[in-house]
C-alpha cells in the first residue's frame, strides 16, 4: 500500500453527462476528503467521511454531487449534469487522525468540453 | 469564518540561500494545527511540516523550520540552503482539532534561480 490512488487521472467530458471518480485511501486510515483545486487556488473542501460515514459536506457540494465510501474503504464521488464551471482537479486525501495531515493522491482532472 | 491567508503570490530565491514563506490565520479557537503542503508541478501534494498550536517550540524538519506565533496568528516557512526541487507551490493550511477538514491558503510559487 503506497498511497492514494485515484482514478482516472484524467477526464474529458462532454457538457450534461455524469462522470464518476475513484479514490482508493491508504489502507488503516479511517478518514477520507474530497477536495477541489481550481487553477492558481488553494483546494477547497467538498466533504469527509469517518469510516463509512459522510460527516460532513461544504455548500460547494450541490445537489449534483455525490460522495459514497461503501464499506469504509474506496470512495467515489459523482457529478451529475456536468458543467464547464466543474472543470478542476479532484482530489482525495485520507488520515488515521486529527491533526496528523493528510496524504494525497495525484487528482483526477476533470475538464467539462 | 475560519480563514488563512498568504500574502505573496509568488516568491524566487537563488539556489543555496534562504528564503521565508508568510502565513497568517484567523480562528478563535485554542486548539488546533497547521501545515504546510508542497505541491511541485505534477501536482500531488505532500507534507513538508506541521505545527500543533498547543507547543511553543517551532517545528522543524530538515532544510524546513517554521516561526509560529500564535498571538499574533502568524505561521511562516523558513527554507534553508534552497534546491532546485524546492521550486514548487506552497500551501499553509489550518486544522481545528475538533474538526475533520483542512483550510488552505491560495498559496504561493516559490521559484529557485540556479
Amino acid at each position: 500500500d503506497t498511497g492514494v490512488s485515484q482514478n482516472p487521472r484524467h477526464k474529458i467530458t462532454k457538457r450534461g453527462q455524469n462522470v464518476t471518480f475513484r479514490c482508493d485511501p491508504i489502507s488503516e486510515h479511517n478518514r477520507l476528503y474530497w477536495y477541489r483545486q481550481t487553477l492558481g487556488q488553494g483546494p477547497e473542501f467538498l466533504t469527509y467521511f469517518q469510516n463509512e460515514a459522510q460527516l460532513e459536506k461544504s455548500r460547494l457540494l450541490s445537489d449534483r454531487f455525490s460522495a459514497e465510501r461503501p464499506k469504509g474503504s474506496f470512495s467515489t464521488l459523482e457529478i451529475q449534469r456536468t458543467e464547464q464551471g466543474d472543470s478542476a482537479m479532484y482530489l482525495c486525501a485520507s488520515s488515521l487522525t486529527v491533526g496528523y495531515g493528510y496524504t494525497f493522491g495525484s487528482g483526477t482532472r476533470l475538464t467539462v468540453v | 469564518a475560519q480563514t488563512v491567508t498568504q500574502s505573496q503570490p509568488e516568491m524566487s530565491v537563488q539556489e543555496a540561500e534562504t528564503v521565508t514563506l508568510s502565513c497568517t490565520y484567523d480562528t478563535s479557537e485554542s486548539d488546533y494545527y497547521l501545515f504546510w503542503y508542497k505541491q511541485p508541478p505534477s501536482r500531488q501534494m505532500i507534507l513538508v511540516i506541521r505545527q500543533e498550536a498547543y507547543k511553543q517550540q517551532n517545528a522543524t524538519e530538515n532544510r524546513f523550520s517554521v516561526n509560529f506565533q500564535k498571538a499574533a496568528k502568524s505561521f511562516s516557512l523558513k527554507i534553508s540552503d534552497s534546491q532546485l526541487g524546492d521550486a514548487a507551490m506552497y500551501f499553509c493550511a489550518y486544522l481545528v482539532g475538533s474538526q475533520g477538514n483542512l483550510i488552505f491558503g491560495k498559496g504561493t510559487k516559490l521559484s529557485v534561480k540556479p
